[in-house]
C-alpha cells in the first residue's frame, strides 16, 4: 500500500521564478493538505483540498495556489518566488475532512525547495 | 502569540533518563491533540494521540489538561533512538465543518547520549 508520494524531492529555483510541487495521496485517501516547514520551525498549514476545492487556507499570500485533480492528487504552485520561500514543503493526505480523526493523516517525505 | 508553544530545547539527556516535554495552546477550538516525532530532514510521524484521561504507549505517556490548555509528553528509560524533534500538534475543525488543519508547535529537540 503506497504512502504519500511527493515530487520532486529537491528543487533549486531563482528568485522570481514559479514552481509546481506534486503530491499523490495514500491509497484510499481523498483529502490533501499542504504545509511549509522552514528550518528550525514546525510545519505551517498552507491549505487543504477536498472534492477538488480549496476548503481552508492558512496565512499565506495569493502567490501560493493549488489544485486537486479527480484522482485526488494535488499540486502546489508558488509564483514570484522569494528567498523566504525556501523550505520543506510537506503534503499530508487523509480520508474525508471536517472532524475526521487524525489517524488518517499521512505525510509525504516532502519537497525541499531552495530559492537562490 | 503562537497557537501552540513549546520549549525548543535542545534537551540533552543520558540514556535511561526520564524526560518531560510541555506544550501550551491558545486556540480553545482545537479538538484533538497529538505528539509527532520528526527525525532530521524527514517528515513528521505520528507518535501518539493525547487525551484528557492520559495515554500511555510503552515508555511514552501523554496527557492533556483542557482547563489549563496544557499538553505533556513523558519519555521513560530514554534510548539513543529517541533522539529526534518532538512536535506538539493541535487539530482544529474549521467553522464550516468541512475542513480541518493541524497546527504544529516549533518542536522540542531531544538528544539522548551514552
Amino acid at each position: 500500500d503506497a504512502g504519500v508520494t511527493q515530487s520532486p524531492t529537491h528543487l533549486i529555483k531563482t528568485r522570481g521564478q514559479q514552481v509546481t510541487l506534486r503530491c499523490s495521496p495514500k491509497s484510499g485517501h481523498d483529502t490533501v493538505s499542504w504545509y511549509q516547514q522552514a528550518l528550525g520551525q514546525g510545519p505551517q498549514f498552507i491549505f487543504q483540498y477536498y472534492e477538488e476545492e480549496e476548503r481552508q487556507r492558512g496565512n499565506f499570500p495569493d502567490r501560493f495556489s493549488g489544485h486537486q485533480f479527480p484522482n485526488y492528487s494535488s499540486e502546489l504552485n508558488v509564483n514570484a518566488l522569494l528567498l523566504g520561500d525556501s523550505a520543506l514543503y510537506l503534503c499530508a493526505s487523509s480520508y474525508g475532512t471536517g472532524g475526521i480523526s487524525n489517524y488518517g493523516y499521512t505525510f509525504g517525505s516532502g519537497t525541499r525547495l531552495t530559492v537562490v | 502569540r503562537k497557537e501552540v508553544e513549546q520549549d525548543p530545547g535542545p534537551f540533552n539527556v543520558p540514556e535511561g533518563a526520564t524526560v518531560a516535554f510541555n506544550c501550551t495552546y491558545s486556540n480553545s477550538a482545537s479538538q484533538s491533540f497529538f505528539w509527532y516525532r520528526q527525525d532530521c530532514r524527514k517528515e513528521p510521524k505520528l507518535l501518539m494521540s493525547v487525551y484528557s484521561s492520559g495515554n500511555e504507549d510503552g515508555r511514552f505517556t501523554a496527557q492533556l489538561n483542557r482547563a489549563s490548555q496544557y499538553i505533556s509528553l513523558l519519555i521513560r528509560d530514554s534510548k539513543l533512538s529517541d533522539s529526534a524533534t518532538y512536535l506538539c500538534v493541535g487539530d482544529t475543525i474549521h467553522t464550516t465543518g468541512t475542513a480541518s488543519k493541524l497546527t504544529f508547535g516549533t518542536g522540542t529537540r531531544l538528544q539522548v547520549t551514552l
